[in-house]
Protein backbone atom coordinates (compact mmCIF):
# COMPACT_ATOMS: atom_id res chain seq x y z
CA UNK A 1 0.00 0.00 0.00
CA UNK A 2 0.85 3.58 -0.46
CA UNK A 3 3.45 5.22 2.53
CA UNK A 4 2.35 8.20 4.52
CA UNK A 5 4.88 9.95 6.83
CA UNK A 6 5.04 12.17 9.77
CA UNK A 7 7.60 14.36 11.43
CA UNK A 8 7.71 14.71 14.31
CA UNK A 9 6.63 11.95 16.01
CA UNK A 10 6.02 13.43 19.20
CA UNK A 11 6.80 16.66 20.19
CA UNK A 12 6.92 18.73 23.80
CA UNK A 13 6.30 22.90 23.92
CA UNK A 14 5.26 25.41 26.10
CA UNK A 15 2.07 26.67 26.75
CA UNK A 16 1.90 29.48 24.28
CA UNK A 17 4.22 27.97 21.82
CA UNK A 18 3.27 27.39 18.20
CA UNK A 19 3.87 23.71 17.24
CA UNK A 20 4.03 22.23 13.05
CA UNK A 21 3.43 19.09 11.87
CA UNK A 22 4.33 17.96 8.49
CA UNK A 23 2.27 14.89 6.69
CA UNK A 24 3.92 13.77 3.52
CA UNK A 25 2.50 11.01 0.87
CA UNK A 26 5.64 9.37 -0.01
CA UNK A 27 5.12 6.87 -3.40
CA UNK A 28 2.03 8.84 -4.45
CA UNK A 29 0.55 12.63 -4.80
CA UNK A 30 -2.40 13.50 -2.59
CA UNK A 31 -4.58 16.02 -3.77
CA UNK A 32 -6.61 15.65 -0.71
CA UNK A 33 -5.41 15.06 2.50
CA UNK A 34 -6.82 15.10 5.87
CA UNK A 35 -6.40 15.63 9.91
CA UNK A 36 -7.54 13.58 12.78
CA UNK A 37 -7.51 14.01 16.40
CA UNK A 38 -7.63 11.24 18.73
CA UNK A 39 -8.12 11.79 22.72
CA UNK A 40 -6.75 8.55 24.78
CA UNK A 41 -9.32 5.59 24.26
CA UNK A 42 -11.73 7.71 22.13
CA UNK A 43 -12.35 7.78 18.34
CA UNK A 44 -10.30 9.69 15.47
CA UNK A 45 -11.90 13.03 14.92
CA UNK A 46 -11.68 14.31 11.69
CA UNK A 47 -10.87 18.25 12.13
CA UNK A 48 -10.39 19.18 8.08
CA UNK A 49 -9.70 18.17 4.97
CA UNK A 50 -6.69 19.91 3.45
CA UNK A 51 -6.68 20.15 -0.41
CA UNK A 52 -3.94 21.18 -2.41
CA UNK A 53 -3.72 24.43 -3.66
CA UNK A 54 -6.91 25.78 -1.87
CA UNK A 55 -8.36 26.30 1.41
CA UNK A 56 -8.83 23.94 3.81
CA UNK A 57 -12.31 22.76 4.97
CA UNK A 58 -12.56 23.04 8.88
CA UNK A 59 -15.45 20.39 10.57
CA UNK A 60 -17.69 22.13 13.14
CA UNK A 61 -16.57 23.08 16.21
CA UNK A 62 -12.59 22.98 14.91
CA UNK A 63 -10.85 26.89 14.98
CA UNK A 64 -9.41 27.40 12.30
CA UNK A 65 -7.37 30.38 13.16
CA UNK A 66 -6.23 27.76 15.71
CA UNK A 67 -5.22 25.00 13.45
CA UNK A 68 -3.41 26.59 10.27
CA UNK A 69 -3.61 23.73 7.94
CA UNK A 70 -1.57 24.17 4.45
CA UNK A 71 -1.32 21.82 1.60
CA UNK A 72 0.99 23.95 -0.84
CA UNK A 73 2.28 20.54 -2.52
CA UNK A 74 0.82 17.11 -3.69
CA UNK A 75 3.02 15.24 -1.61
CA UNK A 76 2.92 17.70 1.46
CA UNK A 77 0.39 19.09 4.26
CA UNK A 78 1.24 20.64 7.47
CA UNK A 79 -0.72 21.48 10.36
CA UNK A 80 0.48 24.06 12.65
CA UNK A 81 -1.30 24.48 16.15
CA UNK A 82 -0.72 27.71 16.80
CA UNK A 83 -0.51 29.47 20.64
CA UNK A 84 -1.18 25.63 21.93
CA UNK A 85 -2.69 25.44 25.18
CA UNK A 86 -2.39 21.93 27.49
CA UNK A 87 -6.29 21.37 26.08
CA UNK A 88 -4.45 20.58 22.74
CA UNK A 89 -2.25 18.07 23.99
CA UNK A 90 -3.41 15.07 21.59
CA UNK A 91 -2.61 12.51 19.02
CA UNK A 92 -2.62 14.13 15.35
CA UNK A 93 -2.55 11.61 12.59
CA UNK A 94 -2.79 12.60 8.97
CA UNK A 95 -4.07 10.54 5.89
CA UNK A 96 -3.97 11.03 2.42
CA UNK A 97 -6.13 9.84 -0.52
CA UNK A 98 -4.22 8.28 -3.30
CA UNK A 99 -6.62 9.20 -6.27
CA UNK A 100 -5.55 6.51 -8.89
CA UNK A 101 -6.61 4.13 -5.58
CA UNK A 102 -10.16 4.97 -5.27
CA UNK A 103 -11.73 6.26 -1.80
CA UNK A 104 -9.02 4.50 -0.17
CA UNK A 105 -7.07 6.98 2.82
CA UNK A 106 -3.66 5.67 3.79
CA UNK A 107 -2.43 7.28 7.13
CA UNK A 108 0.94 8.41 8.64
CA UNK A 109 2.07 6.61 12.32
CA UNK A 110 0.50 10.06 14.16
CA UNK A 111 2.36 13.31 16.23
CA UNK A 112 2.25 12.57 19.84
CA UNK A 113 1.30 16.57 21.20
CA UNK A 114 1.90 17.77 25.32
CA UNK A 115 1.62 20.80 25.83
CA UNK A 116 3.07 21.63 29.17
CA UNK B 1 -24.35 12.35 11.12
CA UNK B 2 -23.08 8.97 10.40
CA UNK B 3 -22.88 7.08 14.08
CA UNK B 4 -20.54 3.94 13.91
CA UNK B 5 -20.35 1.87 17.28
CA UNK B 6 -18.22 -0.87 17.76
CA UNK B 7 -18.98 -4.08 20.05
CA UNK B 8 -17.88 -5.36 22.26
CA UNK B 9 -15.60 -2.46 23.75
CA UNK B 10 -12.94 -4.98 24.84
CA UNK B 11 -13.01 -8.17 24.73
CA UNK B 12 -9.84 -10.90 26.40
CA UNK B 13 -10.00 -14.54 24.78
CA UNK B 14 -7.26 -17.28 25.36
CA UNK B 15 -4.91 -18.10 22.29
CA UNK B 16 -6.26 -20.24 19.41
CA UNK B 17 -9.92 -19.03 19.57
CA UNK B 18 -11.85 -17.06 17.09
CA UNK B 19 -12.25 -13.11 17.51
CA UNK B 20 -15.27 -11.71 16.52
CA UNK B 21 -15.82 -8.04 16.00
CA UNK B 22 -18.72 -5.94 15.10
CA UNK B 23 -19.25 -3.03 13.98
CA UNK B 24 -22.46 -0.79 13.00
CA UNK B 25 -23.51 2.66 11.50
CA UNK B 26 -26.45 4.22 10.88
CA UNK B 27 -26.59 5.65 7.34
CA UNK B 28 -26.37 2.73 5.05
CA UNK B 29 -25.48 5.27 1.64
CA UNK B 30 -21.37 4.76 2.06
CA UNK B 31 -18.92 4.66 -0.29
CA UNK B 32 -17.15 1.77 1.46
CA UNK B 33 -15.80 0.12 4.96
CA UNK B 34 -12.72 -0.17 5.97
CA UNK B 35 -10.63 -2.17 9.13
CA UNK B 36 -7.57 -0.96 10.43
CA UNK B 37 -5.72 -2.02 13.42
CA UNK B 38 -4.19 0.60 16.04
CA UNK B 39 -1.25 -0.66 18.62
CA UNK B 40 -1.01 1.65 21.53
CA UNK B 41 0.37 4.92 20.82
CA UNK B 42 0.70 4.12 17.32
CA UNK B 43 -0.86 5.07 13.86
CA UNK B 44 -3.30 3.12 11.98
CA UNK B 45 -2.55 0.02 9.84
CA UNK B 46 -5.29 -0.77 6.95
CA UNK B 47 -6.29 -4.72 7.11
CA UNK B 48 -9.25 -4.77 5.21
CA UNK B 49 -11.56 -2.77 2.55
CA UNK B 50 -14.71 -3.28 1.65
CA UNK B 51 -16.54 -1.53 -1.23
CA UNK B 52 -20.23 -0.54 -0.64
CA UNK B 53 -21.03 -3.15 -3.96
CA UNK B 54 -18.87 -6.28 -1.77
CA UNK B 55 -20.53 -8.37 0.69
CA UNK B 56 -17.25 -9.58 2.09
CA UNK B 57 -13.07 -9.31 2.13
CA UNK B 58 -10.69 -12.02 3.39
CA UNK B 59 -6.42 -11.43 3.61
CA UNK B 60 -5.10 -14.71 5.90
CA UNK B 61 -6.90 -15.27 8.69
CA UNK B 62 -8.88 -12.17 8.42
CA UNK B 63 -12.64 -12.31 6.75
CA UNK B 64 -14.76 -8.76 7.20
CA UNK B 65 -18.55 -9.14 6.12
CA UNK B 66 -20.38 -6.05 4.82
CA UNK B 67 -24.61 -6.07 5.21
CA UNK B 68 -24.90 -2.25 3.98
CA UNK B 69 -28.71 -2.49 4.52
CA UNK B 70 -28.49 -3.58 7.97
CA UNK B 71 -25.97 -1.51 8.31
CA UNK B 72 -23.36 -3.43 9.98
CA UNK B 73 -19.66 -5.03 9.89
CA UNK B 74 -17.97 -8.07 11.02
CA UNK B 75 -14.11 -8.45 11.10
CA UNK B 76 -13.77 -12.15 11.94
CA UNK B 77 -9.98 -13.71 13.06
CA UNK B 78 -9.57 -16.73 12.66
CA UNK B 79 -7.00 -18.84 15.46
CA UNK B 80 -5.86 -15.82 17.44
CA UNK B 81 -2.53 -15.41 18.33
CA UNK B 82 -1.19 -13.10 21.04
CA UNK B 83 -0.01 -10.87 18.29
CA UNK B 84 -3.38 -10.13 17.31
CA UNK B 85 -3.54 -8.07 20.46
CA UNK B 86 -4.00 -4.57 19.59
CA UNK B 87 -7.29 -2.26 18.82
CA UNK B 88 -9.65 -2.54 15.82
CA UNK B 89 -11.01 0.39 14.51
CA UNK B 90 -14.17 0.51 12.04
CA UNK B 91 -14.36 3.58 9.83
CA UNK B 92 -17.54 4.21 7.08
CA UNK B 93 -16.36 6.23 3.89
CA UNK B 94 -19.70 8.25 3.21
CA UNK B 95 -19.10 11.05 0.87
CA UNK B 96 -15.22 10.70 1.17
CA UNK B 97 -15.43 11.36 4.59
CA UNK B 98 -14.51 8.59 7.17
CA UNK B 99 -16.69 8.05 10.34
CA UNK B 100 -14.53 6.35 12.87
CA UNK B 101 -15.82 3.55 15.78
CA UNK B 102 -14.25 4.05 19.43
CA UNK B 103 -12.37 0.57 18.78
CA UNK B 104 -12.83 -2.54 19.94
CA UNK B 105 -10.15 -3.37 22.35
CA UNK B 106 -8.53 -7.26 22.28
CA UNK B 107 -6.26 -9.19 24.24
CA UNK B 108 -5.12 -12.76 23.70
CA UNK B 109 -3.65 -14.63 26.71
CA UNK B 110 -0.65 -16.74 25.77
Amino acid sequence: GAVVSQHPSWVICKSGTSVKIECRSLDFQATTMFWYRQFPKQSLMLMATSNEGSKATYEQGVEKDKFLINHASLTLSTLTVTSAHPEDSSFYICSARDPTGGNEQFFGPGTRLTVL
Amino acid sequence: KQEVTQIPAALSVPEGENLVLNCSFTDSAIYNLQWFRQDPGKGLTSLLLIQSSQREQTSGRLNASLDKSSGRSTLYIAASQPGDSATYLCAVNGNNRLAFGKGNQVVVIP
